[in-house]
């Protein structure tokens, strides 16, 4: 059974730093692309970036390119987005999804998703 | 880049009507076209790939249909657990449109 197990809720002033994990199992971790998506409190769904583990490609959304850094661990079979320097608005939910198909491919979706992780960033 | 509208906003319809949501691109996508569910205080749920192909799992009164720009959801027949939003996603840089809500009239 595929399963992405995400890190707890997180509360953070602006200006820290902050990683947050995605813990996955029932798959080959190394060989399917994994991508972190947001969604803003009652807003809809943004991409921000995707990672393949097998070679740590990593591509990002041009809204989010310098803002986040995906990375992957393939060790441990986990994913990462990290920010250095969080601001209020970054207060969102985080999704990890793992990718079926590749990033050339025309049929690509977002088959497995975590269960979410809040982060809430204020002074 | 191709950007995604969903219409309408909101559907308001009862158990056992027929739902039908619009998804629109601004460029063709050929059939490069995902339908996601998400309930209240849940992870979306993929539903629908490739404009028409279901997800393990996910029932026959869901049908995806469309391809270039226009595409369409059909709920053949709402069920209490249907009501939620519905997101439309295509593949350049992995888009979302901004949903459909599905409540119950």
């Amino acid at each position: 059974e595929v399963q992405l197990v995400q890190s707890g809720a997180e509360v953070k002033k602006p200006g820290e730093s902050l990683k947050i994990s995605c813990k996955t199992s029932g798959y080959n971790f190394d060989n399917f692309w994994i991508a972190w998506v947001r969604q803003k409190p009652g807003r809809g769904l943004e991409w921000m970036a995707i990672v393949y583990p097998g070679d740590s490609d990593a591509r990002y959304s041009p809204s989010f390119h310098g803002q986040v850094t995906i990375s992957a661990d393939t060790s441990i079979d986990t994913a990462y987005l990290q920010w250095h320097s969080l601001k209020p608005s970054d207060t969102a939910m985080y999704y990890c999804a793992k990718v079926f198909g590749d990033i050339a491919a025309s049929i690509i979706y977002f088959d497995f998703w975590g269960q979410g992780t809040l982060v809430t960033v204020s002074s | 880049e191709s950007v995604l509208t969903q219409s309408p906003a909101t559907l308001s319809l009862s158990p056992g009507d027929r739902a039908t949501l619009s998804c629109r691109a601004s460029q063709s996508i050929g059939t490069s076209l995902t339908w996601y569910q998400q309930k209240g205080g849940q992870a979306p749920r993929l539903l629908i790939y490739g404009a028409s192909s279901r997800a393990t799992g996910v029932p026959a009164r869901f049908r995806g249909s469309g391809s270039g720009t226009d595409f369409t959801l059909t709920i053949s027949s709402l069920e209490p657990e249907d009501f939620a939003v519905y997101y439309c996603q295509q593949r350049d840089y992995f888009i979302f449109g901004p949903g459909t809500k599905v409540e119950i009239k």
